[in-house]
């Protein structure tokens, strides 16, 4: 059973940063697309990034660009979404998803993050 | 980018009676293997997105059979043949052809 759990989540000032983790089982983590999804309280669901297998190559909605960096440890069975400069708009529930068909086949619980002063 | 866009964005239905949510695509989502990337998760209250359909009509593994999709190019449709109360919820559809990739608003599934 494919298993992902976020944590990292938490309260942070605006301008301030925090690293999120999803640790993966149940699968060759290793062989898939991993990606970063978030829904803002009570709003719909935007994708933020994904990235490659092998993690060569990483991908970001524009509002993210030049703030968020995803990567992962194969070795760990680990993906990271380390967020900087963050803003209001920030504030979600952010999901760890694995990549299937073109789409996303298996989503974490989430974490929370809210970008508050 | 691609928009996506569902109607209706609210569903009053009638336990045992079907249902359908309608998504529209500004650009076909056809690739030029053939296959056509629209897909459609369910999210019941309080819980994450689930994976419905994928590839506009395959079911994902453990999806009950009253579950449906449909279409092609821009036009594509979500049904349930009967509906039952753990189907409350919450329907987007989301298309994985191109960066970015983009989901419909949501459309409210509700007993009536």
């Amino acid at each position: 059973e494919v298993q992902l759990v976020e944590s990292g989540g938490g309260l942070v000032q605006p301008g301030g940063s925090l690293k999120l983790s999803c640790a993966a089982s149940g699968f060759t983590f290793g062989r898939d697309w991993m990606g970063w999804v978030r829904q803002a309280p009570g709003q719909g669901l935007e994708w933020v990034a994904n990235i490659k297998p092998d993690g060569s190559g990483t991908y970001y909605v524009d509002s993210v660009k030049g703030r968020f960096i995803i990567s992962r440890d194969n070795a760990k069975n680990s993906l990271y979404l380390q967020m900087n400069s963050l803003r209001a708009e920030d504030t979600a529930l952010y999901y760890c998803a694995k990549h299937g068909d073109y789409c996303f086949d298996n989503w974490g619980q989430g974490t929370l993050v809210t970008v508050s002063s | 980018d691609i928009v996506m866009t569902q109607t209706p964005l609210s569903s009053p239905v009638t336990l045992g009676q079907p249902a359908t949510i309608s998504c529209r695509s500004s650009q076909s989502l056809l690739h030029t293997n053939g296959n056509t990337y629209l897909s459609w998760l369910q999210q019941r209250p309080g819980q994450p997105p689930r994976l419905l359909i994928y590839k506009t009509s395959n079911r994902f593994s453990g999806v009950p059979d009253r579950f449906s999709g449909s279409g092609a190019g821009t036009d594509f449709t979500l049904t349930i043949a009967r509906v039952e109360a753990e189907d409350v919820g919450v329907y987007f559809c989301m298309q994985g052809l191109q960066s970015p990739w983009t989901f419909g608003q949501g459309t409210k599934v509700e007993v009536e």
